[in-house]
């Protein structure tokens, strides 16, 4: 299984761009990067996905260097809502071979 | 569509009482899994399903059942509940592997479980 180590919380103003960085050394072959979002007393939310280069969607954007040994989650102009736990997961679920893991994520803190 | 939900939200049991989450999806995912969150941690996959009447065990599986029926339905079964079960439980679906898609997993609301 390919272990994921990402910062425990950080903290940011409204309008701010976040950005946290997951780094997941033993990466395999086949494995995606997918970052999920969580509110308190709501289950996760997928955010994006990514294998390599950069992947932007509406809500975020994804980058990962050529050795896939990172990723960066970006998050523009964050606001109040954007408060949450992000988690970086690597892997493919259910594959037979591993299972996507939750570490305990990111706790991202916007303050007005 | 409704996505996933689940029941009940909160549930109370003693020792040893047994119990079943009901999971339900109305996407048509063929995966669906079972997961537990404790206070101040991540989420550890208990057991999940590719399909219907195909399961397998994830991280935790010791003291839960589960079953897949139709594609539908995913229950949760709690044997004989321990304090150690005490938790949120949440399911999931996804599409499958085929799909390109299966990553996203849809997860319903929780539910919040205590065993005195």
């Amino acid at each position: 299984l390919a272990k994921t180590t990402q910062p425990i919380s950080m903290d940011s103003y409204e309008g701010q761009e976040v950005n946290i960085t997951c780094s997941h050394n033993n990466i395999a072959t086949n494995d995606y990067i997918t970052w999920y979002q969580q509110f308190p007393s709501q289950g996760p939310r997928f955010i994006i996905q990514g294998y390599k280069t950069k992947v932007t969607n509406e809500v975020a954007s994804l980058f990962i260097p050529a050795d896939r040994k990172s990723s960066t989650l970006s998050l523009p102009r964050v606001s109040l809502s954007d408060t949450a736990v992000y988690y970086c997961l690597v892997g493919r679920p259910f594959s037979g071979y591993s299972t996507l893991t939750f570490g305990k994520g990111t706790m991202l803190l916007v303050s007005p | 569509n409704a996505g996933v939900t689940q029941t009940p939200k909160f549930q109370v049991l003693k020792t040893g009482q047994s119990m079943t989450l009901q999971c339900a999806q109305d996407m048509n995912h063929e995966y669906m899994s079972w997961y537990r969150q404790d206070p101040g941690m991540g989420l550890r996959l208990i057991h999940y399903s590719v399909g219907a009447g195909i399961t397998d065990q994830g991280e935790v599986p010791n003291g839960y059942n589960v079953s897949r029926s139709t594609t539908e339905d995913f229950p949760l079964r709690l044997l004989s509940a321990a304090p150690s079960q005490t938790s949120v439980y949440f399911c999931a679906s996804s599409y499958s592997s085929s799909s390109g898609r299966d990553n996203e997993q849809f997860f319903g609301p929780g539910t919040r479980l205590t065993v005195l």
